[in-house]
């Protein structure tokens, strides 16, 4: 079976500064990998996703994500946030045929 | 492109009554559709994946005679909570898979209330 594990669960930071969003999932075949974004009282909205090809992806907003294999690892980055990240950042992985989410990351950006 | 509704958005409802939530994908075809339920401030839990014509597959502790899924068209699924009592109360969230590619198109979401 596959999970997903997101390290932070809730992260503050100032704006312009860095982000990376830890993501580990556990599945023994081909994956699927995703970020999705929730803002305050809306839904899900896809920031990027890797289905092959190069492990760097980038996505909306200036969000980026390196998938390592061998780590089993799909890390979100980007290098200066702005107050309109604050939202829930989740995971997910397709591997069984179904997407699976992690727990989420709650993002507060402080003006 | 791609895109999937839900209705209605929101629904409160009596105890022990049953409310049906529609899910469509409105530009596509969707083989599978998927249904989720988030709990305030938590992720997402896959509930069941259903397949046009056939029988819902549900997720371990889900219980199928509760939340009754029928996925009767390539573009409609629907889930029916039947008995429905406060502690159902959540978000209702549904996704589609078109049929040829793996991608999951997400809807906006049913906010279901049982009072």
């Amino acid at each position: 079976a596959q999970s997903v594990s997101q390290h932070n669960h809730h992260v503050i930071l100032s704006e312009a500064a860095s982000l990376e969003l830890g993501c580990n999932y556990s599945y023994g075949g081909t994956v699927n990998l995703f970020w999705y974004v929730q803002y305050p009282g809306q839904h899900l909205q896809l920031l990027l996703k890797y289905f092959s090809g190069d492990p760097l992806v980038k996505g909306i907003k200036g969000f980026e994500a390196e998938f390592i294999k061998s780590k089993f690892s799909f890390n979100l980055r980007k290098p200066s946030v702005q107050w309109s990240d604050t939202a829930e950042y989740f995971c997910a992985v397709n591997g069984d045929d179904k997407i699976i989410f992690g727990k989420g990351t709650r993002l507060h950006i402080l003006p | 492109g791609a895109v999937v509704s839900q209705h209605p958005s929101w629904v409160i409802c009596k105890s022990g009554t049953s409310v049906k939530i529609e899910c469509r994908s409105l530009d596509f075809q969707a083989t599978t559709m998927f249904w989720y339920r988030q709990f305030p401030k938590q992720s997402l839990m896959l509930m069941a994946t259903s397949n046009e014509g056939s029988k819902a597959t549900y997720e371990q502790g889900v219980e199928k005679d509760k939340f009754l899924i029928n996925h009767a068209s390539l573009t409609l699924s629907t889930l029916t909570v039947t008995s429905a009592h406060p502690e159902d109360s959540s978000f209702y969230i549904c996704s589609a898979r078109p049929m040829v590619n793996y991608e999951q198109y997400f809807g906006p979401g049913t906010r279901l209330t049982v009072t």
